[in-house]
């Protein structure tokens, strides 16, 4: 059974950094393209970055390219987020989520870590 | 950039088909994949290459696109159906994926 646990989530203020993790099991985690998403409170969804399954791939949103940086560890079944220069509109639920094997197609999702950025 | 459209809502009566629209460019080159949102639940995929189910997912739901428009169909909808739907699409351009703005499916 997939399993995806996100965690780090917390109060900051504008500026500072934070590192999200999600620790993936109940499959072969580096065989997966993985994505962060995130969704502001009583917002729609907004897909963050997606990484490959080695790592050699990555993209990311234009609302954080330059201030987050998404990374794994394969070893220990671990996908990051790491944030900095936090602004009041990356306060969100942070939700990790699975691609296929074959493309970064969203197939199964964490239940979400929240953020907030406030003064 | 890339823009999806959905209607915000839907409103459905039990029993009866629930239609959710999903307009955006280029939709013949590229799939469309749906997730839905329960309140207070992380998303699920629901569709995925614009019509396969992944598995556990009924066959109430399905998928199809003509033109610009994606549209997830859902047959007999119950009240446990109600959710928030949300399409998505890779937009090759920019290399990013795209969320349309969602819609709340209401069972009446």
């Amino acid at each position: 059974q997939v399993h995806l646990v996100e965690s780090g989530g917390g109060l900051v203020k504008p500026g500072e950094s934070l590192r999200l993790s999600c620790v993936a099991s109940g499959f072969t985690f580096s065989s997966h393209f993985m994505n962060w998403v995130r969704q502001a409170p009583g917002k729609g969804l907004e897909w963050v970055a997606y990484i490959t399954g080695r790592g050699s791939t990555i993209y990311y949103a234009d609302s954080v390219k330059g201030r987050f940086t998404v990374s794994r560890d394969n070893a220990k079944n671990s996908l990051y987020l790491q944030m900095n220069t936090l602004r009041a509109e990356d306060t969100a639920i942070y939700f990790c989520a699975r691609g296929f094997t074959s493309s970064s197609i969203i197939d199964h999702w964490g239940q979400g870590t929240l953020v907030t950025v406030s003064s | 950039s890339y823009v999806l459209t959905q209607p915000p809502s839907v409103s459905v009566a039990p029993g009866e088909t629930a239609r959710i629209t999903c307009g955006g460019d280029n939709f013949e080159t590229t799939s469309v994949h749906w997730h839905q949102q329960m309140p207070g639940q992380a998303p699920i995929l629901v569709l995925f290459y614009d019509s396969d189910r992944p598995s556990g997912i009924p066959e109430r739901f399905s998928g199809s696109k003509s033109g610009n428009t994606a549209t997830l169909t859902i047959t007999t909808v119950e009240a446990g159906d109600e959710a928030d739907y949300y399409c998505q699409v890779w937009d090759s351009s920019s290399d990013h994926w795209v969320f349309g703005g969602g819609t709340r499916l209401t069972v009446l």
